[in-house]
Parts: structure tokens; sequence; C-alpha cells
């Protein structure tokens, strides 16, 4: 079936760096959002995106986050400066319509280690 | 807290048994619930899903059964399958034009061969 690719699907850094999680969402969708799962909870909804802008984010996304999809090319998600607490698991979906119905497509996580 | 609720957090079955995992929920204005499927190191896949309209939703083995009134659903899977093996997301959405999932913990499934 379709695939969400994550590049990369483990990354560690020191707490104060840029980090940058791409996605390579499915080819012809136009939604796409970003979840985070800290080892043992929930996965929470960070973000989601369409026509080159946010359309609605959680508490979760902090300043230090931001997305953008550059001439279609990544999905992207940039936390600068990182802090330990963002470490967790990233999924990156994408959906090939609106509304609340219908199917995400899940890509494989990144695993993000802040030390 | 949690919007969602998931019971039990694990659970092992034989082979051949039906497997029935729990989801509950507080905010009456979710009217859609989708159930994912994510297998160890694999990306949560979408299983079945039921609206508010619908009071059961099956699929194959997977059958969904949804109490309104109570906000109760459950996942049941008969014939139990070794390759049923995997975690188990109930989510709820709002109607909107946003695909914002709130998540369970999630039911860890082990059917025993």
């Amino acid at each position: 079936g379709p695939k969400v690719l994550q590049i990369p699907s483990h990354q560690i850094i020191d707490m104060g760096q840029m980090v940058t999680l791409n996605c390579d969402p499915v080819s012809n969708h136009l939604y796409f959002y970003w979840y985070k799962q800290i080892l043992g909870q929930q996965m929470e909804f960070l973000v989601n995106f369409y026509n080159g802008k946010v359309m609605e984010k959680s508490k979760l996304f902090k300043d230090q986050f931001s997305v953008e999809r550059p001439d279609g090319s990544y999905f992207t998600l940039k936390i600068q400066p990182t802090a330990l607490e963002d470490s967790a698991v990233y999924f990156c979906a994408s959906s090939l319509t609106g509304g609340n119905t219908g199917q995400l497509y899940f890509g494989e996580g990144s695993k993000l280690t802040v030390l | 807290q949690q919007q969602v609720r998931q019971s039990p957090q694990s659970l092992t079955v034989w082979e051949g048994e039906t497997t029935i995992l729990n989801c509950s929920y507080e905010d009456s204005t979710f009217d859609y619930f989708p159930w994912y499927r994510q297998f160890p190191g694999k990306s949560p896949a979408l299983l079945i899903a039921i609206s508010l309209v619908s009071n059961k939703k099956e699929d194959g083995r997977f059958t969904i059964f949804f109490n309104k009134r109570e906000k109760k659903l459950s996942l049941h899977i008969t014939d139990s399958q070794p390759g049923d093996s995997a975690t188990y997301f109930c989510a709820a959405s709002k109607a909107g034009n946003t695909r914002k999932l709130i998540f369970g913990l999630g039911t860890t499934l082990q059917v025993q061969p």
C-alpha cells in the first residue's frame, strides 16, 4: 500500500542543537501531520499542514518547532533549539483529503534522543 | 487526563480464540473512531473505523461494537491468529476540516499458537 517514508529513523543530538526530521508523504496526498509519542505514552497530535500553511497545532507544538514543505519536497519538522523533553518518536502522516474521516497513512517514526 | 482510554494494557490469547479490546472516551463531540494496528518497528495502519451513525462495523474477522450511551467501543477479533500479534490503538476525532486524532495508550496483543 501507500507508504510514508521518514528520515532519519533515529537521531541522537545534544540539547540546544537543531534537528530536522524529514518526511516523504504519499505522492498525491495534500494534508500532512506530525504526531509525537513519548515512550510508554500515547501518540499525540502536534500539527497539521495544508497548502503551505499550518492548519492547526496543539500546545505541544512549541515556539521552537516549525514545519514546512518547500516546493513539494520533504515535509519537515524542525526543532531549534532542542530540549531534553523533546526526546520521543515523531510520526509523520499524510492523507489525501481533509475532514476527520478517512485514512491517515503513517510513517515508521523518527526516534529522537536529546542528551 | 486521558481522553481516550483503552483496556487491557496487554493481553495474551490462544490461537482460535476471540480477542476483545476495549475503548472508552469522555468527549461527547467525538464522532469518528478509527482503530489502528501497529506491528513492532512498523508504522500504525488503519484497521477498521466506525462513526457515530453506526452501532456495529464488521470487516472480516474484525468487528467494532459501539455503545454510544456509555461512550464505549470494543474491537472483537474472531479466530485470533499469531499474525494478529501487535499493538492496537483506539482513536477518536471530531467533525471538522482537520484530522486531529486523539489516541489511546494502546493494547498489546499476543496470540499464542
